[in-house]
């Protein structure tokens, strides 16, 4: 079968590193894809790994394990606007098919 | 901004009534998605256009027929709705069905069935 799963709400202090995990169980696996989600609007694409490793962009870096089914998001220097919901998700199948986490609400405080 | 533009951003129907949700991409991109988000849930794919063509749909009733007139439009119409269909309908485009590369989505319509 396949899921996906993520903590449901984190804390931070502005300035500091977070660090948001994600493990998921698929078959078949394309890419994993993080997602920025502010209340009341759609998902901003924020970062990937398709092979294991770091991808750095910026504030964001997300990394992959393809053998432990295990991503992270890590955000740097927290601002207050960081205070979002982060969806993980990874492609499946032939055609590109997300298949999201429930999401991680990040409440980031002066 | 975003790149995926959809129209409207809020639109109230009956159940009687029939209108259209609109989307539209110029980023050359092939894959085009419509997804369906409730409150306080993730987002779950309704349908995946490759190449104009429907390529996946995930179950949805029928009430909700997609269309894909050309490579940068993709519409959803909407036909009878019940009031559990009131979510936020998105759209995404990626530059093909391969799933190595990002899905990006537009602001969304915020849809209400009276």
């Amino acid at each position: 079968g396949q899921n996906i799963d993520q903590p449901t709400e984190m804390t931070a202090t502005e300035g500091a590193i977070v660090q948001i995990n994600c493990t998921y169980q698929t078959s078949g696996f394309n890419g994993l894809f993080w997602y920025q989600q502010h209340a009341g609007e759609a998902p901003t694409f924020l970062s990937y790994n398709v092979l294991d490793g770091l991808e750095e962009k910026g504030r964001f870096s997300s990394f992959l394990s393809r053998s432990k089914g295990y991503s992270y998001l890590l955000l740097k220097e927290l601002q207050m606007k960081d205070s979002a919901s982060y969806l993980c998700a990874f492609s499946s199948g032939g055609y590109n098919k997300l298949i999201f986490g429930a999401g991680t609400r990040l409440a980031v405080h002066p | 901004d975003t790149e995926v533009t959809q129209t409207p951003k809020h639109l109230v129907m009956g159940m009687t009534n029939k209108k259209s949700l609109k989307c539209e991409q110029h980023m050359g991109h092939r894959a085009m998605y419509w997804y369906k988000q409730k409150a306080k849930k993730p987002p779950e794919l309704m349908f995946v256009y490759s190449y104009e063509k429907l390529s996946i749909n995930e179950s949805v009733p029928s009430r909700f027929s997609p269309e894909c007139p050309n490579s940068s439009l993709l519409n959803l119409h909407l036909h009878a709705l019940q009031p559990e269909d009131s979510a936020l309908y998105l759209c995404a485009s990626s530059q093909d069905r391969q799933g190595r590369q990002p899905q990006h989505f537009g602001d969304g319509t915020r849809l209400s069935i009276l």
